[in-house]
């Protein structure tokens, strides 16, 4: 498959759980980055990654974890989560860090994750 | 701060009507300014950035330092226009997004 993809598609999980959201980019990018998109805050980033080191960590309480074992894998390891943190998740790569061209975003399709 | 403001939550608009989407941005120093397009069912995707000076699907967005603006502008809205519009800043090493703006085209 080509592009950012990501799995699961949906999830749902209780308070008490422990899942992880997986992504997964095709494009030879160096740079990853995990959103929030809720009807609230559109689109709030949480994480940036730049050669599988984390660069950006957007006041994200610590129930959320990422992980970036090699510059095609991003991970957001979930536990402990609320009610609000139900959401979509969205992983998105770009080349690099650098201004111009090289910034374009590319998108997953997000996880619908849902938090009874 | 570094900020980016679209100050509508939806438009509606009839198909062949003129279409500008607003965004308003503040950022010390020269922006880069993106639009970002999501329509139903489908992932979040670059439109257009304000560099390239280009004109994608009709749609055109001239930077104007002295307003401090990026509207998107097309003369002639069609229906597959229907979308989530986000219009983004680039800042040292990420994307900041605006809130969005819903635009509807009634046939």
């Amino acid at each position: 498959e080509t592009g950012v993809t990501q799995t699961p598609r949906h999830l749902v999980m209780g308070m008490t759980n422990k899942k992880s959201l997986k992504c997964e980019q095709h494009l030879g990018h160096n740079a990853m980055y995990w959103y929030k998109q809720s009807a609230k805050k559109p689109l709030e980033l949480m994480f940036v990654y730049s050669l599988e080191e984390r660069v950006e960590n957007n006041s994200v309480p610590s129930r959320f974890s990422p992980e970036c074992p090699n510059s095609s894998h991003l991970f957001l390891h979930l536990h402990t989560l609320q009610p609000e943190d139900s959401a979509l998740y969205l992983c998105a790569s770009s080349q690099d860090l650098a201004g111009g061209l090289r910034n374009e975003q590319f998108f997953g399709p997000g996880t619908r994750l849902t938090v009874l | 701060a570094q900020r980016v403001t679209q100050p509508e939550k939806l438009l509606s608009v009839f198909k062949g009507a003129p279409v500008e989407l607003k965004c308003n941005y503040s950022y010390s120093g020269s922006p880069e300014l993106f639009w970002y397009v999501q329509y139903s069912r489908q992932r979040l995707q670059l439109l257009l950035r304000h560099i390239s000076r280009e004109s994608i699907k009709g749609f055109t967005a001239d930077l104007n330092k002295g307003e401090t603006s990026f509207h998107l502008k097309k003369p002639f809205a069609q229906e597959e226009d229907s979308a989530m519009y986000y219009c983004a800043l680039y800042n040292t090493d990420k994307l900041i997004f605006g809130t969005g703006t819903r635009l509807q085209v009634f046939p």
